[in-house]
């Protein structure tokens, strides 16, 4: 399996652009997770799907960020509009059955906003 | 609220010594608590999850302990090596049991 994947790797953009994150997990795994990561505050939790469908979004940071998994192989984080303070490394992790235990990370998205 | 704490950001030792960090917890009692390694620019990598009835886990080089009085876990590689340096992570569950809490990590280097 190729693991957790994520594009783009790497995304510059200028404030109040839209950006779009995508993540496809691993095959038959249940779980997708969307994190960030920063210096200040580490790695957090955004929101988690459960067989595709929200469980707890409650990580989401405002209205402008929002997710969707509108099939088991496939998720978007989308930000809009976008700011500088949103600058960080966004992770899509996916686990099987039990959402706690052992997830696998992709690769991240590192974002810019200028 | 939940809070969990590694309390050093950097660890810096000689190849073949142990290396031992640090995971402390506060306000809750978790079921199970895992440690991931982090490389520059890649995502956390999963290494071991020791449960609460589990004072000691170990695989390879590897060691974990879980001390749910102290509200602490202790992570030791030994013979450490230069590969060995990344940053390393704890998590918890959190007490409804829906998500991991992360802590920020510890850097360990390595010298040869």
């Amino acid at each position: 399996d190729a693991g957790v994947i994520q594009s783009p790797r790497h995304e510059v953009t200028e404030m109040g652009q839209e950006v779009t994150l995508r993540c496809k997990p691993i095959s038959g795994h249940d779980y997708l997770f969307w994190y960030r990561q920063t210096m200040m505050r580490g790695l957090e939790l955004l929101i988690y799907f459960n067989n595709n469908v929200p469980i707890d979004d409650s990580g989401m940071p405002e209205d402008r960020f929002s997710a969707k998994m509108p099939n088991a192989s496939f998720s978007t984080l989308k930000i809009q509009p976008s700011e500088p303070r949103d600058s960080a490394v966004y992770f899509c992790a996916s686990s099987f059955e039990n959402s706690q235990e052992t997830q696998y990370f992709g690769p991240g998205t590192r974002l810019l906003v200028l | 609220s939940q809070k969990i704490e590694q309390n050093s950001e950097a660890l810096n030792i000689q190849e073949g010594k142990t290396a031992t960090l640090t995971c402390n917890y506060t306000n809750y009692s978790p079921a199970y608590l895992q440690w991931y390694r982090q490389d520059p620019g890649r995502g956390p990598v999963f290494l071991l999850l020791i449960r609460e009835n589990e004072k000691e886990k170990r695989k390879e080089r590897l060691k974990v302990t879980f001390d749910t009085t102290l509200k602490q876990s202790l992570f030791h590689i030994t013979a450490s090596q230069p590969a060995d340096s990344a940053t390393y992570l704890c998590a918890l569950v959190n007490q409804a049991g829906t998500a991991l809490i992360f802590g920020k990590g510890t850097t360990l280097s390595v010298s040869s």
